[in-house]
C-alpha cells in the first residue's frame, strides 16, 4: 500500500519569493508522483507527474518538482510566486504498473497563501 | 477540452434522505471516479468504474454506492444520509488503457451538507 505525507498544511510566502512545498511518501514498490493544484471553487488540474526518467520534472505556471528515491521525497518548488498561485496543492502517489485503475493516494493538501 | 460537470455545487439534505450526486464527462473517456475531500484529510476514493455498469469499491465505500447506466454519466448514491457524509463530493474522469499514465480531469466539486 502506499501513503502521501504533505508536511505543512499552510505555507504563507510573500510575492515573488521561492516558495517549496513538501512532500514524502511511502511505498513498498516503484511510484508514480503527481502534483495537483485546486483553485479557489474549482477542481482540481494536475500540476506536473513523474513517471520515469529525469528525477527533476518541469510543470505548468513555473513550477517544478524533484523526485528523491532515497529520501522517497517530491518537492514542489517555484523560484519567485505570484498572487494568482494562491490555492491549495496536493501530492498523490500510486503504484508502477497499476494501469487503468486511476486510484491515486492523496496527501493532506497544502495551502499556497501568497501575500502582495 | 475535457469537461467534468457535477450537477450541483451545493446540496443541502436532511438525515435519512436519499441523494443522488450526478457527474456527466463529454470526452468519451473510460474511467469514472468519485472522490470526498475533507479538511485535512486530502482526498479519498469512495468509487471507481471502468465501464458502462461496471463498479469497484475504492478506499472509503461504506454508506455508498454509484451507478453508472452510460459512459458519460457517474452517479453518486447516498442510501441515508446522515451528518458524517457532509463533505465536498469530487468528480474525474480519464482515459482507459493508460491509466494513471494520463492525468485524471476533475469537475468543481459538490458541497453536501447534511442536516
Amino acid at each position: 500500500a502506499q501513503s502521501v505525507t504533505q508536511l505543512d498544511s499552510q505555507v504563507p510566502v510573500f510575492e515573488e519569493a521561492p516558495v517549496e512545498l513538501r512532500c514524502n511518501y511511502s511505498s513498498s514498490v516503484s511510484v508514480y508522483l503527481f502534483w495537483y493544484v485546486q483553485y479557489p471553487n474549482q477542481g482540481l488540474q494536475l500540476l506536473l507527474k513523474y513517471l520515469s526518467g529525469s528525477t527533476l520534472v518541469k510543470g505548468i505556471n513555473g513550477f517544478e518538482a524533484e523526485f528523491n528515491k532515497s529520501q522517497t521525497s517530491f518537492h514542489l518548488r517555484k523560484p519567485s510566486v505570484h498572487i494568482s498561485d494562491t490555492a491549495e496543492y496536493f501530492c498523490a502517489v500510486s503504484a508502477e504498473g497499476s494501469s487503468n485503475t486511476g486510484k491515486l493516494i492523496f496527501g493532506q493538501g497544502t495551502t499556497l497563501q501568497v501575500k502582495p | 477540452d475535457v469537461k467534468v460537470t457535477q450537477s450541483s455545487r451545493y446540496l443541502v439534505k436532511r438525515t435519512g434522505e436519499k441523494v443522488f450526486l450526478e457527474c456527466v464527462q463529454d470526452m468519451d473517456h473510460e474511467n469514472m471516479f468519485w472522490y470526498r475531500q475533507d479538511p485535512g484529510l486530502g482526498l479519498r476514493l469512495i468509487y471507481f468504474s471502468y465501464d458502462v455498469k461496471m463498479k469497484e469499491k475504492g478506499d472509503i465505500p461504506e454508506g455508498y454506492s454509484v451507478s453508472r447506466e452510460k459512459k458519460e454519466r457517474f452517479s453518486l448514491i447516498l442510501e441515508s444520509a446522515s451528518t458524517n457524509q457532509t463533505s465536498m463530493y469530487l468528480c474525474a474522469s480519464s482515459l482507459a488503457g493508460t491509466g494513471v499514465n494520463e492525468k485524471l480531469f476533475f469537475g468543481s466539486g459538490t458541497q453536501l451538507s447534511v442536516l
